[in-house]
């Protein structure tokens, strides 16, 4: 079964601080897609970043960073000197190329960022 | 830029009346869905659809239609709203022309059952 797991449901830093984000994903396809996407307290889904399962680089963009590890099937995102506008709810995501092009979702982690 | 448009952004039923959340895209995307978001549960699939004339359940279908007549529209409907339908939903669509392309989400439905 396909499943994705945010442990975290709650996480408040201080503005400045550096914080990362887990997700681990279930999955027994070789082919998959992990997203992340940012709900801040407007509503609307923001997507960040999709990452392919043949494709293990890291990626850095701005403040945010993220690490696919196949081996511990984790997706973690990191921000780096967090500010108030990160303030939202972060979901981890998961399709694969069986799964009828469906997008699973982890359960999310409430980010607040305090001055 | 519309992107995915969904209507109305807020709506107040009272048990057991019908409604349709209308969505709309731009973007000539083949397959679009609905999801519905509730604390603690991230967002689950209601109904998906891969194009026109083609349409197939999610993981929580029971108390919803759905139809997809025209490749831009996919509109949901509640037959006989219940208070466990109060949720945000969210239209989603995507391109299948090639793998794992990025699913865009309109910004969401309030949706209100007393």
């Amino acid at each position: 079964a396909q499943k994705v797991t945010q442990a975290q449901t709650e996480i408040s830093v201080v503005e400045k601080e550096d914080v990362t984000l887990d997700c681990v994903y279930e999955t027994r396809d070789t082919t998959y897609y992990l997203f992340w996407y940012k709900q801040p307290p407007s509503g609307e889904l923001v997507f960040l970043i999709r990452r392919n399962s043949f494709d293990e680089q890291n990626e850095i963009s701005g403040r945010y960073s993220w690490n696919f590890q196949k081996s511990t099937s984790s997706f973690n995102f990191t921000i780096t000197a967090s500010q108030v506008v990160d303030s939202a709810v972060y979901f981890c995501a998961l399709s694969w190329e069986g799964g009828g092009n469906k997008l699973t979702f982890g359960t999310g982690t409430q980010l607040k960022v305090e001055l | 830029n519309a992107g995915v448009t969904q209507t109305p952004k807020f709506q107040v039923l009272k048990t057991g009346q019908s409604m349709t959340l209308q969505c709309a895209q731009d973007m000539n995307h083949e397959y679009m869905s609905w999801y519905r978001q509730d604390p603690g549960m991230g967002l689950r699939l209601i109904h998906y659809s891969v194009g026109a004339g083609i349409t197939d359940q999610g993981e929580v279908p029971n108390g919803y239609n759905v139809s997809r007549s025209t490749t831009e529209d996919f509109p949901l409907r509640l037959l006989s709203a219940a208070p466990s339908q109060t949720s945000v939903y969210f239209c989603a669509s995507r391109s299948l022309k090639s793998s794992g392309n990025t699913i865009y989400f309109g910004e969401g439905s309030w949706l209100t059952v007393v």
